[in-house]
């Protein structure tokens, strides 16, 4: 099945730094939307974003989504230690609403 | 926020028997739901979607006479491991869309199930 490539792969920065994620995806989309993944856990829905939308806010994320390039980045401004975790992007697409997981970006956010 | 309880979290099997993992919707009532597995360090990969009422839709690749999924009720869907195999050892996680979030949205997780087949 399709499946989005994200980058990079790993993440290390420190407490305060902003993190900056990005997702490539192949075909066209409905939504795009963000999760993440703490070791071992279930998934935790971040933020969506309409494939009629460039950008997207919520508290410390910010979301762009730009159609023509298949590409969408999250954004974590002012990281926390607790921000550690696997960030996955999925996109939705098809009259089924298929969810489909990019490769995942693992971050460490150093105290 | 909506919740997807899976269970069970974590189960130690022996190769030839069969498992079943259960997932349900707390709050709402779920026409739809999926079933991912995931490798360590590895992105999910959707097995298969899960309709109420009617049979399953497997990915490419997935075996529907080794993963066998039932979705008899609104907020039940059942992923049932059979004849286990060490190969078959993974996360496997649930979820389940919320129809009052709209298109596309409101895909909620449980909290996986961790497999391992001796």
């Amino acid at each position: 099945s399709q499946q989005g490539e994200e980058d990079p792969q790993a993440l290390s920065i420190q407490e305060g730094e902003n993190a900056t994620m990005n997702c490539s995806y192949k075909t066209s989309i409905n939504n795009l939307q963000w999760y993440r993944q703490n070791s071992g856990r279930g998934l935790v829905h971040l933020i969506l974003i309409r494939s009629n939308e460039r950008e997207k806010h919520s508290g410390r994320l910010r979301v762009t989504l730009d159609t023509s390039k298949k590409s969408s980045s999250l954004l974590i401004t002012a990281s926390r230690a607790a921000d550690t975790a696997s960030y996955f992007c999925a996109t939705v697409s098809g009259g089924y609403q298929k969810v489909t997981f990019g490769t995942g970006t693992k971050l460490q956010v150093i105290p | 926020g909506a919740v997807v309880s899976q269970h069970p979290s974590r189960v130690i099997c022996k190769s030839g028997t069969s498992v079943k993992i259960e997932c349900r919707s707390l709050d709402f009532q779920a026409t739809t739901m999926f079933w991912y597995r995931q490798f360590p360090k590895k992105s999910l990969m959707l097995m298969a979607t899960s309709n109420e009422g009617s049979k399953a839709t497997y990915e490419q690749g997935v075996e529907k006479d080794k993963f066998l999924i039932n979705h008899a009720s609104l907020t039940l869907s059942t992923l049932t491991v059979t004849s286990a195999h060490p190969e078959d050892s993974s996360f496997y996680i649930c979820s389940a869309r919320d129809p009052g979030w709209g298109a596309g949205g409101g895909l909620f997780f449980g909290s996986g199930t961790q497999l391992s087949v001796l």
